[in-house]
């Protein structure tokens, strides 16, 4: 597609049920990001991929958070027994490489509002 | 560790110039971004600093001084659309994530 599009735009959910949240990058873009945004603040890193392995998952915030990625395209975040602190907004963002050579510029999707009650 | 600050909000009238600061610490120093996010929105990608001294595009330009762990971002001409949240965001070398700045809060009046 033109950019990245996540699914779905908005979750409420119960304290303790699962949820999954999808992301599609930009086509051809080997590196893809998970972010996290709570209401007025900034974006907390959770994982990266660079094509379907995950290098990075020092940021997600505990056992319950789990992400995999297939075919080097979609990924899933997955929460499992959620929690109320859960609720934010859930970004991901691609990029052509993972590469720290040069710069590659993130490109986001319009992000998944999590909302647990 | 690792750390970003930048003011929580700045108000300028419409035309006028405003500087958004950004001062970092951080191991391993890549370069700094700067992203504009609209209420409700995606961050879009605004520039780029990896070396000193002041880069333009357009109404927007973005300087970085690394002797000072310091940068700022520049808009001129403001329009009302400006009014968005922007966020400095640190690029640490051979990395790969963002450690992004808690975001300022660009209020445009007319």
């Amino acid at each position: 597609g033109a950019g990245v599009s996540q699914s779905p735009s908005n979750k409420v959910t119960e304290k303790g049920k699962d949820v999954e949240l999808r992301c599609d990058p930009i086509s051809g873009h080997t590196a893809l990001y998970w972010y996290r945004q709570s209401l007025g603040q900034g974006l907390e890193f959770l994982i990266y991929f660079q094509g379907n392995s995950a290098p990075d998952k020092s940021g997600l915030p505990s056992d319950r958070f789990s992400a995999e990625r297939t075919g080097g395209s979609v990924s899933t975040l997955t929460i499992q027994r959620t929690q109320q602190e859960d609720s934010a907004v859930y970004l991901c963002a691609s990029s052509m490489t993972g590469s720290g050579v040069g710069y590659n510029e993130q490109f986001f999707g319009p992000g998944t509002r999590l909302t647990v009650l | 560790g690792q750390s970003l600050e930048q003011p929580s909000e700045v108000t300028a009238v419409e035309g006028a110039i405003v500087q958004i600061n950004c001062t970092y610490q951080t191991s391993g120093f890549y370069g700094l971004s700067w992203y504009q996010q609209h209420d409700g929105g995606a961050p879009t990608f605004l520039s780029y600093n990896a070396l000193d001294g002041l880069e333009e595009t357009g109404r927007f330009s973005s300087f970085l001084s690394r002797s000072d762990s310091y940068g700022y971002l520049l808009l001129q001409e403001l329009q009302m659309k400006d009014s968005a949240s922007y966020f400095c965001a640190v690029a640490r070398a051979s990395s790969y994530k963002l450690i992004f700045g808690s975001g300022t809060r660009l209020l445009v009046r007319p």
